[in-house]
């Protein structure tokens, strides 16, 4: 089943910050973030193992609560490149490593 | 290095004729998945290979479809007597053996079928 995001898009600018959420109805082993920007292919960003880890690099960062089984990805102080949609992919385990991917939340971030 | 390359990036064809679909995963990459996105949509799994096992073929969806992968490295994606609604961008991505299993995507492959 299809995990669900929210918001599907939000606006704002530069400098502001921004969350996106991602809930699944079935116990997750993997949480995956990517970007994808128009005509472009999607662009990995991080991964998130159950156990509840938070992890993040410069100004993104993301959270894995297993025990509601949501992922929520954290933009701060954001930057027009940041602009694109951003999905999340679910993994139900090691073993079977296909992704089912959200439907997508739309950021735009305007100068 | 090289990421993940597909071809043709971008494929015309009429409804009911056969077509093919090449990706070509990161070097030492074992694991190749497919994936379909429609316009404006999420991706939707197609089908997954690791290594010499067989393959996860549980999100193809007609049989149509098939897949295949030649020595653990190149995969070619065939739809059979296409129909408009296989109109849609195919993704390929490929990932290590070992967790987390990170999947890195290609550009794609815009298919349109008339």
């Amino acid at each position: 089943q299809q995990p669900v995001q929210s918001p599907q898009a939000v606006i704002l600018r530069e400098g502001e910050d921004a969350v996106i959420n991602c809930s699944s109805s079935k116990a997750l082993y993997s949480v995956h973030w990517y970007r994808q920007k128009h005509g472009e292919a999607p662009i990995f960003l991080m991964i998130l193992l159950k156990g509840g880890e938070q992890k993040g690099h410069d100004k993104i960062s993301a959270s894995f609560n297993e025990k509601k089984q949501q992922s929520s990805l954290y933009l701060t102080a954001s930057q027009l490149s940041y602009s694109g949609t951003y999905f999340c992919g679910t993994g139900l385990s090691g073993s079977a490593r296909q992704l089912t991917f959200g439907s997508g939340t739309q950021l735009t971030v305007l100068p | 290095g090289a990421g993940v390359s597909q071809s043709p990036s971008n494929k015309v064809t009429e409804k009911g004729k056969d077509v093919e679909l090449r990706c070509d995963p990161i070097s030492g990459h074992t694991a190749l998945y497919w994936y379909r996105q429609s316009l404006g949509q999420g991706l939707e799994f197609l089908i997954y290979f690791q290594g010499n096992s067989a393959p996860d073929k549980s999100g193809l969806p007609s049989d149509r479809f098939s897949a295949e992968r030649t020595g653990g490295s190149v995969s070619t994606l065939t739809i059979q007597r296409t129909q408009q609604e296989d109109s849609a961008v195919y993704l390929c991505a490929s990932s290590l053996e070992l967790a987390p299993y990170e999947q890195y995507f290609g550009p794609g492959t815009r298919l349109t079928v008339t």
